[in-house]
Formats: structure tokens, C-alpha cells, sequence
């Protein structure tokens, strides 16, 4: 079973440019996480969807951070304009929604370094 | 709503020596329990996990954990610890409100550090 892919790994932008991370789900996960891990903290949970919709984005900065998940399989998250804060790993995460099967598997992540 | 206390932010043991990372959980649902590692410049591995079965649940690497629902704990040990073993611990609870997905949340993390 192929694991969650995200993509680049790596990324080191200027303050104020745009940036994008990319990440397929394992097949047949309904459920797909963004968090946020800044260095020495545990990850923060930023956006969940359910298949295309999202079921919790409380902790999302919507002045700058976007996400989407447009045909219930991959998604996007998207930072429009970087701020030095911003830097992090970034994470994503996918679980089944069959009862009793919690467990949620985790991206290699994206570090985002902010210049 | 549901939190994560890992009580402390660093432990040190000798190689060898008995490892026991510590971790009180709060949730107003019946919870699932994980506890991940993370080595320097690598992805999430899970460890183990509670999900209602037996309390004292064995994990990879000689790791186990016992959920205490009286003490709302989930507490991490391992009888020897190894140079290896040094890493970034996060416990995690995951809880499923009615009708909904499940909902990990971490808890900040204990490093744990391996003394020759």
C-alpha cells in the first residue's frame, strides 16, 4: 500500500511570495489533515476535509493560507504571502472513516524555509 | 474538545537504563491513543496505539504503553533504552465526535535523549 505522497520536500521562499505544497492521500482514505509543525512543537492542526468538504478550518489563517481538495482525492494548501513565521514542516495526514480505525498516516512533509 | 499535556519537554536516560515518557490526555469522547517518534529529519512513525482493546498495549522497538482511565494517561516506557531510540516522542488522542471524522491532536513533545 503506497503511503501518503507530498510534494517538494523542500522549499525556501522571500517573504511576501506565494508558495504551494501538493499531497495525494493513501487510496480510499476519506479523511485528509493539514498541520503545521513549527521547530521544537508538536504539529497543529490546520484544515480537515471529508471527501471534498471541509470539516474544520479554525486554526487556518484565511487571510493568507488557502487550501482545497476540489475532487475528494489530492489537495493543495497554499500560502499567499509568505510571512518569516510561516516557516515550518508542513504536514499531511490521512485516515479512513470506517468506525473504530483511527489511526491517521502521516506525509514525509514539506519544510518550508522563509527568507 | 480534546488536549494532549506531555509533561515533560526532555528526558535523559543512560543507555540501558529504564525510558518513561509521560503523557495525561482530556477528551469528552472515548479516545484512541497513539504515541509517534520522530528522528531528526524524518516523517512521523507510529509506535503504538490504543483503541479500546486491551489497556496495555505493545508497540515496535520494545515500546508499550498502558491507558489509565482513571489517571487519563497514556504513558510511554521501555525497559532498556538504546542509542537509537533518541528521537522526538509525540503522544497523540483522537477522537471521533458524533457522526464525524476522527480528530488527531498532539500533544508539544518530549525529546528524548540517550547517554552512552
Amino acid at each position: 500500500e503506497a503511503g501518503v505522497a507530498q510534494s517538494p520536500r523542500y522549499k525556501i521562499i522571500e517573504k511576501r511570495q506565494s508558495v504551494a505544497f501538493w499531497c495525494n492521500p493513501i487510496s480510499g482514505h476519506a479523511t485528509l489533515y493539514w498541520y503545521q509543525q513549527i521547530l521544537g512543537q508538536g504539529p497543529k492542526l490546520l484544515i480537515q476535509f471529508q471527501n471534498n468538504g471541509v470539516v474544520d478550518d479554525s486554526q487556518l489563517p484565511k487571510d493568507r493560507f488557502s487550501a482545497e481538495r476540489l475532487k475528494g482525492v489530492d489537495s493543495t494548501l497554499k500560502i499567499q504571502p509568505a510571512k518569516l513565521e510561516d516557516s515550518a514542516v508542513y504536514l499531511c495526514a490521512s485516515s479512513s472513516r470506517i468506525q473504530g480505525n483511527s489511526e491517521a498516516f502521516f506525509g514525509q512533509g514539506t519544510r518550508l524555509t522563509v527568507v | 474538545a480534546q488536549s494532549v499535556t506531555q509533561l515533560d519537554s526532555h528526558v535523559s536516560v543512560s543507555e540501558g537504563t529504564p525510558v518513561l515518557l509521560r503523557c495525561n490526555y482530556s477528551s469528552s469522547y472515548s479516545p484512541s491513543l497513539f504515541w509517534y517518534v520522530q528522528h531528526p529529519n524524518k516523517g512521523l512513525q507510529l509506535l503504538l496505539k490504543y483503541t479500546s482493546a486491551a489497556t496495555l498495549v505493545k508497540g515496535i522497538n520494545g515500546f508499550e504503553a498502558e491507558f489509565k482511565k482513571s489517571e487519563t494517561s497514556f504513558h510511554l516506557t521501555k525497559p532498556s533504552a538504546h542509542m537509537s531510540d533518541a528521537a522526538e516522542y509525540f503522544c497523540v488522542v483522537s477522537v471521533r465526535p458524533s457522526g464525524g471524522s476522527y480528530i488527531p491532536t498532539f500533544g508539544r513533545g518530549t525529546s528524548l535523549i540517550v547517554h552512552p
